[in-house]
């Protein structure tokens, strides 16, 4: 009953490396979202997929890309990290849209040095 | 920009009390409302949903919803220590994003 799956749960990187944040779910849901979450600021989301081969931008895409080629996995990929990229980040997933409650994995703390 | 907001807080109660948290909505459209748990160092956990159609009560917890005035509400009866944690209001819009608010931190005092 693993549920989300994201690794790796911490990382520091230096500034303009790139990374790639895994996630997986086995709950078999269609849609999946990648949010940031800086201290005091809430949840933005970054980007989101409504099934494999599917993704769209939220409100904070910049500097970030994604891929879904499968249901089960929904990877987030850093491009030339820079230190406003400093935070922590959730996957998440839900059997449909946004009227179904979104299910979170433990998240990845991600240091830009 | 469709906006959720909620007291920052802390709010502080004693043991056994209830709690009264509360979030306010922008979209007059939404439709789903979710309160969500964080500990610290922790990823938010769902305590509850509901729908635009009525209130639901989860042992300790009921959500309520106020839509004329465009907010929503959680109660915890008899609060635990372990209630302490910030609670995170998700209001939809249509399509597939959830909109969070900042949280309320909550502080059950034995």
């Amino acid at each position: 009953n693993a549920g989300v799956t994201q690794t790796p749960k911490f990382r520091i990187l230096k500034i303009g490396q790139s990374m790639t944040l895994q996630c997986t779910q086995d709950m078999n849901h269609n849609y999946m979202y990648w949010y940031r979450q800086d201290p005091g600021m809430g949840l933005k989301l970054i980007y989101y997929s409504v099934g494999a081969g599917i993704t769209d931008k939220g409100e904070v895409p910049n500097g970030y890309n994604v891929s879904r080629s499968t249901t089960e996995d929904f990877p987030l990929r850093l491009e030339l990290a820079a230190p406003s990229q400093t935070s922590v980040y959730f996957c998440a997933s839900s059997k449909k849209d946004s009227n179904q409650p979104q299910h979170f994995g433990d998240g990845t703390r991600l240091s830009i040095l | 920009q469709k906006e959720v907001e909620q007291n920052s807080g802390p709010l502080s109660v004693p043991e056994g009390a209830i709690a009264s948290l509360n979030c306010t909505y922008s979209d007059r459209g939404s439709q789903s409302f979710f309160w969500y748990r964080q500990y610290s160092g922790k990823s938010p956990e769902l305590i509850m949903f509901i729908y635009s159609n009525g209130d639901k009560e989860d042992g300790r917890f009921t959500a309520q919803l106020n839509k004329a005035s465009q907010y929503v509400s959680l109660l915890i009866r008899d609060s635990q220590p372990s209630d302490s944690a910030t609670y995170l209001c998700a209001v939809n819009s249509p399509g597939y994003a959830l909109n969070f608010g900042k949280g309320t931190s909550l502080l059950v005092t034995p």
